[in-house]
């Protein structure tokens, strides 16, 4: 069981370049979402999946995109970088998204990036 | 607007006992959960609370008072290794989590 895994690790863009964020969760998981994590801000949410075909927006989904064609990959794409989109990300997963349990997420590693 | 509140930085010594406090304002709540965030790596699960009073894990108990919108972690016989940030989370009525900056706490010998 690998989890979630992200990748790259790291990245260095110039401003206008795009890239895609890879992020792939072999638990079937049914909730799968990007965050982000700035210094001295708590994580907040790009956009989010609650299946297969289904995304939807977070708090700060401008100059993101998103699909998800399987239960398993949901990729980020940056459409056209900009400084602003320097960042820490985190591609996150769960079992599902409305739960009146403990519903936990598990983390991808992150993905460093900056932007040039 | 929703707003959570934890102390940015705190310090304790090593064997000790820290408790780190978490205050929130959020449309509705579902639960409130802390995560453990080590330099550089993602945040993990430590605790959920769902109702008041006091749920203990080993060396980790977590407390929810929702009529205060209040909650702290406490960590005991602290160990190096608990040096991290600690992350609160409320879930609102939305099912959203809403995140707090998260309290960097470091641990001296």
């Amino acid at each position: 069981n690998a989890g979630v895994t992200q990748t790259p690790k790291f990245q260095v863009l110039k401003t206008g370049q795009s890239m895609t964020l890879q992020c792939a969760q072999d638990m079937n998981h049914e909730y799968m979402s990007w965050y982000r994590q700035d210094p001295g801000m708590g994580l907040r949410l790009i956009h989010y999946s609650v299946g297969a075909g289904i995304t939807d927006q977070g708090e700060v989904p401008n100059g993101y995109n998103v699909s998800r064609s399987t239960t398993e990959d949901f990729p980020l794409r940056l459409l056209s970088a900009a400084p602003s989109q320097t960042s820490v990300y985190f591609c996150a997963s769960s079992y599902s998204d409305t739960s009146s349990g403990a519903n936990v997420l598990t983390f991808g590693a992150g993905s460093r990036l900056t932007v040039l | 607007g929703q707003n959570i509140d934890q102390p940015t930085e705190m310090t304790a010594t090593e064997g000790a006992i820290v408790q780190i406090n978490c205050t929130y304002q959020t449309s509705g709540f579902n639960g409130l959960f802390w995560y453990q965030q080590h330099a550089g790596e993602a945040p993990t699960f430590l605790s959920y609370n769902v109702l008041d009073g006091l749920e203990e894990k080993g060396r980790f108990s977590s407390f929810l008072s929702r009529s205060k919108g209040y909650s702290y972690l406490l960590l005991k016989e602290l160990q190096m290794k608990d040096s991290a940030s600690y992350l609160c989370a409320v879930r609102d009525s939305n099912y959203q989590l809403i995140w707090g900056a998260g309290t960097k706490l470091i641990i001296k010998p």
